[in-house]
């Protein structure tokens, strides 16, 4: 039971650049979520989406989209990198008032 | 939006003692708090939540218990051991109807070092 999966585990990006962090999800949750982590700040909501169709932005959307592409698959887009947006993101899903499954991170650099 | 407060940042104990992490939180309408842990380049994983209709849970070693009149919940691990070093970060969710339980507001996190 692979839970939740993200890839890629490691990037590194030239400020300007794009790129699309996928996310999937086995489980069969409603809800799935996009978090960052930074040294010190904890985890931050970007972006979720309480059931497929649907999504809202968390307390730091600026500079990501997402697209629910299904009940399983969740991804995050970076249109044009920056520094600051240089962290780990993890993706996540629950169901109702159950818990909190992560996946394993993905570390983001931008140069 | 829900707001929460964790102290303290670190925490160092030596084997064998206990420690706490308390978390402060802003909705009242706030039901749901679960404490999550995450070692060392590991992804966060719950280990212990509780609802707002108990004042305490317990699970072996660690437990919660939970004040809503102050607003206030606790992370008490008894007996630590060195494994238990980890960043420990509490959760609420936003309050009020709609469909609240959908996002969860994290703490900053507490290191806990334990030392042998």
């Amino acid at each position: 039971n692979a839970g939740v999966t993200q890839t890629p585990k490691f990037q590194v990006l030239k400020t300007g650049q794009s790129m699309t962090l996928q996310c999937a999800q086995d489980m069969n949750h409603n809800s799935m979520y996009w978090y960052r982590q930074d040294p010190g700040m904890g985890l931050r909501l970007i972006y979720y989406s309480a059931s497929e169709g649907t999504t809202d932005k968390g307390e730091v959307p600026n500079g990501y989209n997402v697209s629910r592409l299904n009940k399983r698959e969740f991804s995050l887009r970076l249109e044009s990198a920056a520094p600051s947006q240089t962290s780990v993101y993890f993706c996540a899903s629950k169901e109702g008032f159950g818990e909190l499954f992560f996946g394993e991170g993905s570390r983001l650099t931008v140069l | 939006g829900e707001n929460v407060e964790q102290h303290p940042s670190t925490l160092s104990v030596q084997e064998g003692d206990s420690a706490v992490i308390k978390c402060t939180y802003s909705d009242s309408a706030s039901n749901y708090f679960p404490w999550y842990k995450q070692e060392l380049g590991k992804r966060p994983q719950l280990i212990i939540d509780i609802r707002s209709n108990v004042g305490e849970k317990k699970d072996q070693r660690i437990a919660v218990t939970l004040n809503k009149t102050a607003k206030h919940f606790s992370l008490h691990i008894t007996e630590t051991q060195p494994e238990d070093s980890a960043v420990y970060f509490c959760a609420a969710p936003k309050g009020g109807s709609g469909g609240s339980n959908y996002k969860l507001t994290f703490g900053k996190g507490t290191l806990l070092t334990v030392n042998p």
